[in-house]
Order: C-alpha cells, then sequence, then structure tokens
C-alpha cells in the first residue's frame, strides 16, 4: 500500500516565524515529490517540486528531500496571515499522484 | 506552472439531470487527466484516471455508470454525472500531469450542488 503521511494539523505560527510542515511516504522508490497549497474553497496549487536529495529553496519556500529516511519536508520562512492555507504533500508512486491529508496552516498576526 | 481550464465552476441541478463538467489542458498536452471529488474539510479523493483514446479507470468504489468520463483528445477530459441526486453534491476537481516532470496541475474545480 502506497502511502502518504501527514499531520493534520492544525499548525500556528506567529506572522514573521518559520513554518516547519513535514510528509513521510511508504515506498522507497519514489522519485518525485510535491507541495501544494490549497485555499479554502479552492482547488490545489502547485507551490514546489523536488526530485533529488537535499534543499530546493524558491522565495520563501524550502522544499527538503531525504530519500534514505522516506521523509521530505517544507519550510515557509516570514510565514505570513497569507500563508494561511491547507499544504498537501503528493508523491508519484509511478501512478496517480499519491496526497497526504494536509496539514492546516494558521498564521496568526 | 502550466494551466488547466475547468468549468463551469458552479452549477446548480435538479436531481434526476446529468451535469457534464470539462477540462481542459492549456498549454501542454495531457495523455492522463485525474478526477477528483473532495467534501467539506476532508481530503482530496481520487475518482478516476482519464486516459486518452481509452477507457477511464476508476477507483474502487466510483460507479463508472454514473460517473462517466470521456477523454476525446490530448487536452480535453470530461466527467459526466449522470442521474444526479444530493449526496452526489460535492467539489469536484481535475488535474494533469505533464508527463516529463509528473508535476500535476489542477482545474480551478466545479462546486456542484443537486436539488
Amino acid at each position: 500500500q502506497k502511502e502518504v503521511e501527514q499531520n493534520s494539523g492544525p499548525l500556528s505560527v506567529p506572522e514573521g516565524a518559520i513554518a516547519s510542515l513535514n510528509c513521510t511516504y511508504s515506498d522507497r522508490v519514489s522519485q518525485s515529490f510535491f507541495w501544494y497549497r490549497q485555499y479554502s474553497g479552492k482547488s490545489p496549487e502547485l507551490i514546489m517540486s523536488i526530485y533529488s536529495n537535499g534543499d530546493k529553496e524558491d522565495g520563501r519556500f524550502t522544499a527538503q528531500l531525504n530519500k534514505a529516511s522516506q521523509y521530505v519536508s517544507l519550510l515557509i520562512r516570514d510565514s505570513q496571515p497569507s500563508d494561511s492555507a491547507t499544504y498537501l504533500c503528493a508523491v508519484n508512486f509511478n501512478t496517480p499522484l499519491v496526497f497526504g491529508k494536509g496539514t492546516r496552516l494558521s498564521v496568526i498576526a | 506552472g502550466a494551466v488547466v481550464s475547468q468549468h463551469p465552476s458552479r452549477v446548480i441541478c435538479k436531481s434526476g439531470t446529468s451535469v457534464k463538467i470539462e477540462c481542459r489542458s492549456l498549454d501542454f498536452q495531457a495523455t492522463t487527466m485525474f478526477w477528483y471529488r473532495q467534501f467539506p474539510k476532508q481530503s482530496l479523493m481520487l475518482m478516476a484516471t482519464s486516459n486518452e483514446g481509452s477507457k477511464a479507470t476508476y477507483e474502487q468504489g466510483v460507479e463508472k455508470d454514473k460517473f462517466l468520463i470521456n477523454h476525446a483528445s490530448l487536452t480535453l477530459s470530461t466527467l459526466t454525472v449522470t442521474s444526479a441526486h444530493p449526496e452526489d453534491s460535492s467539489f469536484y476537481i481535475c488535474s494533469a500531469r505533464n508527463a516529463v516532470s509528473a508535476e500535476a496541475f489542477f482545474g480551478q474545480g466545479t462546486r456542484l450542488t443537486v436539488v
């Protein structure tokens, strides 16, 4: 069974802090990993893709991948209230992407 | 990112009628598209995988005769909810995946209300 696990939250952080979102997955052969942001009532929006071990930075977002530990994370620096949303981790097991249930982030002004 | 256009964004229909939802990939060819539904405060649920030129692959528990999927071209997939009932009311979202990067891009979603 291919699974993607995330803490459901809510994760509350103060404005300006670093938000850290974590995800683990079950299948070692996975090659592609994604983070999506979903605002309430809207469809998911792709914010980061990562394919190799290490860090990948894009603006205030940093994705971190550790294939040996089967772990992928998303860091959001200088968190803003507009970052409040549900963040979905997705893993490509060479079939439809498998999504975690999402972590709800709340950034408090 | 790539653009996936889905419409209508909202639809209200009467019980027993059918509703068609269209999903188009605007700037890349999608041999495979995916259809999800999502209930409030719940996670995405994959309904089916739509394959261009062939039959869709449905997830367990999804009625293929009720949710008709057609993928007639590399840029268009449609989902038809037949004989809709109030319990079919939900948020339906399509997704198209770039075959090279494996990135999946979502349409805007369709909020279906059956009255």
